[in-house]
């Protein structure tokens, strides 16, 4: 069964700073891997979505990456800001057409 | 955001009545999925739905029964309510079964 991990479960960091989010999966056979953002009380916004095949994805100030071998992927957030603060999620896509997601993980960006 | 929508956004509702949420999309996607959250479990996945009249199974479907009579809508109906049901659903849809999921608003959903 898949199992999927975050690390950090919560991170605070001043404005301004680069941060990494870190997300591992058990089982490498997976389609596509997907980063979500979760405010207080709200759905899920999605992302970045990377395919198998695919190394790395970027949007704006985003860059998700993923090494399917080992099972990780990173979320690199450049120059961070209180805007930003929310849970992130990573999921992953495995046959059965099923979404596996990590526990998340809670940012705080102090001005 | 893509045009999705739950209804009701909040419930309360007491053990042994049946419920039934509804999620609503306008983007015409073929793929919709039913998700509960959890704290210490996260997001898992219910049910969904492949195409009209078309559904499946996902990890935690006991107690749940889900339909879909047209592609903008998907129902999620739990038959008789447990307190083990209280929980925020979400839905999903996508354009295809490896391509981005979008999520609604959800339902808080209560059982007493």
């Amino acid at each position: 069964k898949q199992e999927v991990t975050q690390i950090p479960a919560a991170l605070s960091v001043p404005e301004g700073e680069n941060l990494v989010l870190n997300c591992s999966f058990t089982d490498s056979a997976i389609y596509n891997l997907q980063w979500f953002r979760q405010d207080p009380g709200k759905g899920l916004t999605s992302l970045l979505l990377i395919q198998s095949s695919q190394r790395e994805q970027t949007s704006g100030r985003l860059n998700a990456s993923l090494d399917k071998s080992s099972g990780r992927s990173t979320l690199y957030i450049a120059a961070s800001q209180p805007g930003d603060s929310a849970t992130y999620l990573c999921a992953v896509l495995n046959a059965g057409n099923m979404l596996t997601f990590g526990g998340g993980t809670r940012l705080m960006v102090k001005p | 955001d893509a045009g999705i929508t739950q209804s009701p956004r909040h419930k309360v509702t007491e053990t042994g009545t049946p419920v039934t949420l509804r999620c609503h999309q306008t983007e015409n996607h073929r793929y919709m999925y039913w998700y509960r959250q959890d704290p210490g479990h996260g997001l898992r996945l219910i049910h969904y739905s492949y195409g009209v009249k078309d559904t499946d199974k996902g990890e935690v479907s006991d107690g749940y029964s889900v339909s879909r009579s047209k592609t903008e809508d998907f129902l999620l109906t739990l038959e008789s309510a447990t307190s083990s049901q209280t929980s925020v659903y979400f839905c999903a849809i996508g354009d295809r079964v490896d391509n981005e999921q979008f999520f609604g608003p959800g339902t808080r959903l209560t059982v007493l």
